[in-house]
Order: structure tokens, then sequence, then C-alpha cells
């Protein structure tokens, strides 16, 4: 069966800190991912979605960047974090247009 | 543009009741697809359910089932004998194609409804 793993799951960063949050997918191949951002009592926003190894799409300007290393790894980092970067960060993976399967997601604090 | 609509920020049912979550949706394309979630307390997104816009039935899935009228643009989400667990955030959700590639779509969230089930 496939599952998904999210790390870490909670992280707290100074401003301007830099920041990797990572995702991993098992029991798949060539998989869809997914980046999404929660803010507080809100529903998910897609930051980024990737459809192969190397290949990134953005869906919202901001000061973060994801990257697709293996074909079962995503990475979402940022160079410099902002207040506006706190949230309950998502990956998602998926093998078409249907269902998106979540992860355990990251809780991130910027102070 | 898609947008998907909750209008229930928050419920509160007795424990065994039927409870019926409300969602619209708006959307050009004739060919889309529904979705709703559940999140506990915990953070994780469970995926509860899929109707698609033309599925002739609606969608069951044990306990859950979504009440799909197209007319009226709304896939309202019934719970039927509530248990104590289901206390979460659901979320209604629309698929919507993204950047030209068949394969990839996005999840676009209504704001969600808050449901809490008294024992």
């Amino acid at each position: 069966s496939q599952t998904i793993h999210q790390w870490p799951a909670t992280l707290v960063q100074p401003v301007g800190s830099p920041l990797s949050l990572e995702c991993t997918v098992e029991g798949t191949s060539n998989p869809n991912l997914y980046w999404y951002r929660q803010a507080a009592g809100r529903g998910l926003q897609l930051l980024f979605y990737s459809v192969g190894i190397g290949q990134i799409s953005s869906e919202v300007p901001q000061n973060l960047s994801a990257s697709r290393p293996q074909d079962r790894q995503f990475i979402l980092s940022s160079k410099k974090l902002l207040l506006s970067d706190s949230g309950f960060y998502l990956c998602a993976w998926s093998l078409g247009q249907i269902e998106q399967y979540f992860g355990p997601g990251t809780r991130l604090t910027v102070t | 543009a898609q947008k998907i609509t909750q209008t229930q920020p928050g419920m509160f049912v007795q424990e065994k009741e039927a409870v019926t979550l409300d969602c619209t949706y708006d959307t050009s394309d004739p060919s889309y697809g529904l979705f709703w979630y559940k999140q506990p307390s915990s953070g994780e997104m469970i995926f509860l359910i899929y109707q698609g816009s033309y599925d002739q039935q609606n969608a069951t899935e044990g306990r859950y089932s979504l009440n799909f009228q197209k007319a009226r643009k709304s896939a309202n989400l019934v719970i039927s004998a509530s248990q104590l667990g289901d206390s979460a955030m659901y979320f209604c959700a629309m698929r919507d194609p993204v950047g030209g590639y068949s394969s990839a779509s996005k999840i676009i969230f209504g704001s969600g409804t808050r449901l809490s089930i008294r024992p």
C-alpha cells in the first residue's frame, strides 16, 4: 500500500532563516506531487505541483521554492523565511485527477 | 473561476443523529469533480468521498453519502448515525486541472465546517 511521509512534524524558525521541508511517497511510481499551505482555520491553497522529476510548477508567487530530486521525493524550501510563511504545510500525491492523498503535515511557526 | 462555498462555519449534532454539511460550487467547466475531506485536530487531511459531474448516482462510502444536485450546484455531505469520532473540520473541494497537464489537478477547498458531536 502507498504511504506518504513528511518531516519535520513541527518547526519553529526565526524570520530570515532558511527552510527545508521534505515529503516522500512509498509504494507507487511516478506520482503527481503537490505542496499545499493551510492558514489557521482556513482551507488549503496549492503552492506547487510536479508531474515528474525536475518538473515544478508554481501556483502562487511567493517566498518559497520546490524541488523534486527523485521520483518520490518533494522538497519545499526557502532562503529567508517571512512571518507570513507560518502555517500548516501539507504534501499530497495522486496518480491522476481523482483523489489526492495527503501526508501528516508540517506545522511551521516563524517567529 | 471555480469556487466552493461552505456557509456553515460550525455545527453541533447529537451522537447517533444524521447530519448534513452544505456545499455549493461554481464552475463553467462541463466536467468536474467534487470531494469531501475530513480534517481532525491532528491536522491530517482524510479523503472521504468523490462525485464526478457525469456520475448518474450519488456517491456513497459507508456512513458517508453525497447529495449531488447538479442543477442547484450543490454537493452536500450526509453522515448517517454520527459518532464522537466524527468531530472534525470538513472541507468540500473541487478538482481543477492545472497547467495543461492532463494528469495533474489541484484541489480548490471551501472554508470548511467544524462539526462537533455531542455525547
